[in-house]
């Protein structure tokens, strides 16, 4: 089955305690990208990724790195979290970028930063 | 600033009560209008997508057409499953997707 899976998928941790979202997709997607959906605000892109080794800023990076070592694999890094960083993360993944494909999602992680 | 706005934030029909929903963007250079299903505690579904004023694209009960300003999406004869967080995005130039608030559907049976 086509999917994108992410792990974990409720998270509460304390400030400053460094964690990692992980975000698989199985359909050989190039372009893979972080989102951020908050109430009232919508989902805001966090990172981008067009393939394997580039990655690019979205409109919130503050607060965020990522990887792209491999093609299906695109975690979230936050190095130092902080409770403005509470939301629900999404990730997603598309054939070859935004551009005329269809993104598909994953089925969120919840984070609670205390 | 690029911007996508929906209308209303949250609607309540009667099952077989049509309806519309409304986004609009200010984006520089619009190069596609997306059209997204969002259930509790699911991530988003992929719906339709329009590229250019007057297109028009159709799915079982719901029809979304675009304008120069703004995209609809209609509901026909909604029925309670049709319940969910319809979201809108509009891409711009470059790999980006703007994505409004989302409008919140209750059809009551």
């Amino acid at each position: 089955e086509a999917q994108v899976t992410q792990n974990p998928r409720y998270l509460i941790t304390v400030t400053g305690k460094k964690l990692t979202v992980t975000c698989s997709q199985n359909m050989n997607h190039e372009y893979m990208s972080w989102y951020r959906q908050d109430p009232g605000l919508g989902l805001r892109q966090i990172y981008y990724s067009m393939n394997v080794e580039v990655t690019d800023k979205g409109d919130v990076p503050e607060g965020y790195k990522v990887s792209r070592k491999e093609k299906r694999n695109f975690p979230l890094i936050l190095e130092s979290p902080s409770p403005n960083q509470t939301s629900l993360y999404f990730c997603a993944s598309s054939r070859t970028g935004v551009g005329h494909e269809t993104q598909y999602f994953g089925p969120g992680t919840r984070l609670l930063v205390l | 600033e690029d911007q996508v706005t929906q209308s209303p934030e949250a609607l309540r029909l009667q099952e077989g009560e049509s309806s519309s929903l409304n986004c609009s963007y200010t984006v520089s250079g619009l190069r596609g209008l997306f059209w997204y299903r969002q259930d509790p505690g699911k991530g988003p579904e992929f719906l339709f997508t329009l590229y250019s004023a007057g297109e028009e694209k159709e799915k079982e009960r719901l029809k979304a057409t675009l304008t120069k300003k703004e995209s609809f999406l209609h509901i026909t004869a909604p029925k309670p499953e049709d319940s969910a967080t319809y979201l809108c995005a509009a891409m711009e130039y470059g790999n980006k997707l703007v994505f409004g608030a989302g409008t919140i559907l209750r059809v009551k049976s």
